[in-house]
């Protein structure tokens, strides 16, 4: 059975903190890894999709690189806002999306 | 422009009746996936549809549990004599190509199913 991990399951930071979580998963027949943010009451939302090994991403203030023989992959948000808020979730793919069960991020202002 | 819509946003049922969630995925999306998320976890895949041809049902949990999308646009996910265990937030999602590796998933806000 695959298993995708993520760390810490959730965290509460102070505005313009910088937070980081993690997201393990196997690295052998890797394919590519995708990362969501989803607001509570909103759909999930797609930030990320990484495919090779040393990728880094970035959208704004969020950040992503990937390490596909190790097998994790690390989010990073600047200066955290208060819109923030929401459960980061990512998810391996083989022959489907295997989601990990997320990090919930607070930012309290 | 429309994302992706899924209806009804909220459904109770009684345990052992049949429902039918609804998909409207993105205009011109050949892929639509499937995804049950039960609380305190992931989304877990449950089906996956490459215009009409449902090419993967391996996470569909019983055989009350039925999918399909007849014109490769609209989806209906079935559960038949809902259980208890059915209770859960089920997402839709849509993608512009088939496989969806590579490709980001562009994801309805859900139906939560309450089955009491």
């Amino acid at each position: 059975i695959l298993n995708v991990e993520q760390s810490p399951q959730s965290l509460h930071v102070q505005e313009g903190d910088s937070t980081n979580f993690t997201c393990s998963f196997p690295s052998s027949n890797f394919y590519a890894l995708h990362w969501y943010r989803w607001e509570t009451a909103k759909s999930p939302e797609a930030l990320f999709v990484m495919t090779l090994n040393g990728d880094e991403k970035k959208k704004g203030r969020i950040s992503a690189t990937l390490n596909t023989k190790e097998g994790y992959s690390y989010l990073y948000i600047k200066g955290s806002q208060p819109e923030d808020s929401a459960t980061y979730l990512c998810a391996f793919y083989t022959d489907k999306l295997i989601f990990g069960t997320g990090t919930r991020l607070q930012v309290f202002p | 422009g429309a994302g992706v819509s899924q209806s009804p946003r909220y459904k109770v049922a009684k345990r052992g009746q049949d429902v039918a969630l609804r998909c409207d995925p993105i205009s011109g999306h050949v892929s639509l996936f499937w995804y049950q998320q039960a609380l305190g976890q992931g989304p877990e895949f449950l089906t996956y549809f490459q215009n009409e041809a449902q090419l993967d049902k391996s996470g569909l949990p019983s055989d009350r549990f039925f999918a399909e999308r007849p014109e490769g646009s609209v989806s209906t996910l079935k559960i038949q004599r809902t259980q208890q265990e059915d209770s859960a937030v089920y997402l839709c999602a849509s993608s512009l190509v088939g496989g969806a590796g590579t490709y980001e998933q562009y994801f309805g806000p859900g139906t939560r199913l309450t089955v009491t």
